[in-house]
């Protein structure tokens, strides 16, 4: 079965400084994996994705990711912090025993940015 | 360009009763998703609708149901409601074409069971 772990339920982080929200996956075959956010009573947004190619994917409000095939990982980073940036941040993968597009979501980690 | 709406925002309704939710898709999307999200949780997927018909189903029993409409717009419907179905409703929508294109998701339903 595929799945998504997010080790993390919260993430405290100084304004400024950089910041990573991990995530774990395991499926099988090749993943396709993507970063959502959550701000309070909103639906989820859309940050960035990895299909194939570059490991490194630079997605929305300076965020990228880094996609790890040997420790399957697919971490999330941000060079500096904005307080702006403390919301609900979500891992998925999409099911590949599906056609449909179906996404496996993680729990979810809360980043916290003080200032 | 109108992203993915839903509506109501939210909704209460007490045990035993039935709710219809409602989602309009983003403009040029045919294929729309429901996700349930509980309260700590990561959202469920609940299942897909394209040209009218469910095309996938996630682990949800038969009180969880849907439509789709020629206009793309869908409908979840929910029966019997329990307590356990508290939860944040999320619509997602996608084009067909592509399908391992982003889902873009609507504000949710925030439904509340008494």
């Amino acid at each position: 079965a595929q799945s998504v772990a997010q080790p993390e339920d919260q993430v405290n982080v100084a304004e400024g400084n950089p910041l990573t929200v991990k995530c774990t996956y395991s499926v099988s075959g090749n993943p396709y994996l993507f970063w959502y956010v959550q701000y309070p009573n909103r639906g989820l947004q859309f940050l960035l994705k990895y299909i194939t190619g570059d490991n490194l994917v630079k997605g929305s409000y300076g965020f990228e990711a880094e996609f790890n095939k040997s420790q399957t990982s697919f971490h999330l980073k941000k060079p500096s912090a904005l307080v702006s940036d403390s919301a609900l941040y979500f891992c998925a993968v999409r099911d590949v025993g599906s056609n449909t597009g179906k996404l496996i979501f993680g729990q979810g980690t809360t980043l916290q940015v003080k200032p | 360009d109108a992203g993915v709406t839903q509506s109501p925002t939210h909704l209460i309704k007490t045990r035993g009763q039935q709710v219809t939710l409602r989602c309009s898709p983003k403009s040029g999307h045919d294929t729309v998703s429901w996700y349930q999200q509980a309260l700590g949780q990561g959202p469920q997927f609940i299942f897909q609708y394209y040209e009218e018909e469910e095309r996938q189903r996630g682990n949800f029993p038969d009180r969880f149901s849907g439509h789709q409409f020629p206009n793309y717009s869908s409908e979840l419907n929910v029966n019997a409601l329990l307590l356990g179905d508290s939860a944040l409703y999320l619509c997602a929508s996608s084009p067909q074409r592509g399908w391992d294109n982003e889902q873009f998701f609507g504000p949710g339903t925030r439904l509340t069971v008494l």
